[in-house]
């Protein structure tokens, strides 16, 4: 099985860095992702990591540490509009991306 | 591509009725995954195909609910009576082995 924690809410301010992290113990691993959901909307893909290190994408980085079972995602220069929830999830070793087990996301709160 | 395709975007039902959910897949993906989210409990997977054929209904609740995949673009989920606890946002994703997984907009069902 798998066990993915993040915490539940987080705030920062506009123009700020925040890091989300998400921790996990699984009985395999093929890689992490991270999704942002808005409210009332569908998830949307952010970030994949497979390999340990950092992946940059914009204002967007994702972080994985395998042997701690450990990733964070990295905002920068935020904005209102990243206000949302983040789900960070695990991909199970002989499955692909959907058969990823969801944490429960973190709703981060962006003030001006 | 229009991406993942679900329908109806808003269910409201009395308890003890049939629901069914339909959704169509991005053009090209071999899995399809039928994901149900509430507040309690989070994003949980319920189902998931490849090539039409299902591998993995562990996550399906109880007999109440079915889903079926006739062909490479529809997918039905059913839920048969339906009860207040089903009540929660159905979402569809569909990918393939080297793709995150893609979501459509949900179905938002409320049984009351």
């Amino acid at each position: 099985g798998q066990n993915i924690d993040q915490p539940t809410e987080m705030t920062a301010t506009e123009g700020a860095i925040v890091q989300i992290n998400c921790t996990y113990q699984t009985s395999g691993f093929n890689g992490l992702f991270w999704y942002q959901q808005h409210a009332g909307e569908a998830p949307t893909f952010l970030s994949y990591n497979v390999l340990d290190g950092l992946e940059e994408k914009g204002r967007f980085s994702s972080f994985l540490s395998r042997s701690k079972g450990y990733s964070y995602l990295l905002l920068k220069e935020l904005q209102m509009k990243d206000s949302a929830s983040y789900l960070c999830a695990v991909r199970d070793l002989a499955t692909n991306a959907g058969k990823s087990t969801f944490g429960d996301g973190t709703t981060l709160t962006v003030k001006p | 591509d229009a991406g993942v395709i679900q329908s109806p975007r808003h269910e409201v039902t009395e308890m003890g009725q049939e629901v069914t959910l339909r959704c169509k897949p991005i053009s090209g993906h071999d899995y399809l995954f039928w994901y149900r989210q509430t507040m309690m409990r989070g994003l949980e997977l319920l189902i998931y195909f490849n090539n039409n054929v299902p591998i993995d209904d562990s996550g399906m609740p109880e007999d109440r609910f079915s889903a079926k995949m006739p062909n490479a673009s529809f997918s039905t989920l059913k839920i048969q009576p339906s009860e207040p606890r089903d009540s929660a946002v159905y979402f569809c994703a569909s990918g393939t082995e080297n793709t995150e997984a893609f979501f459509g907009q949900g179905t938002r069902l409320t049984v009351v």
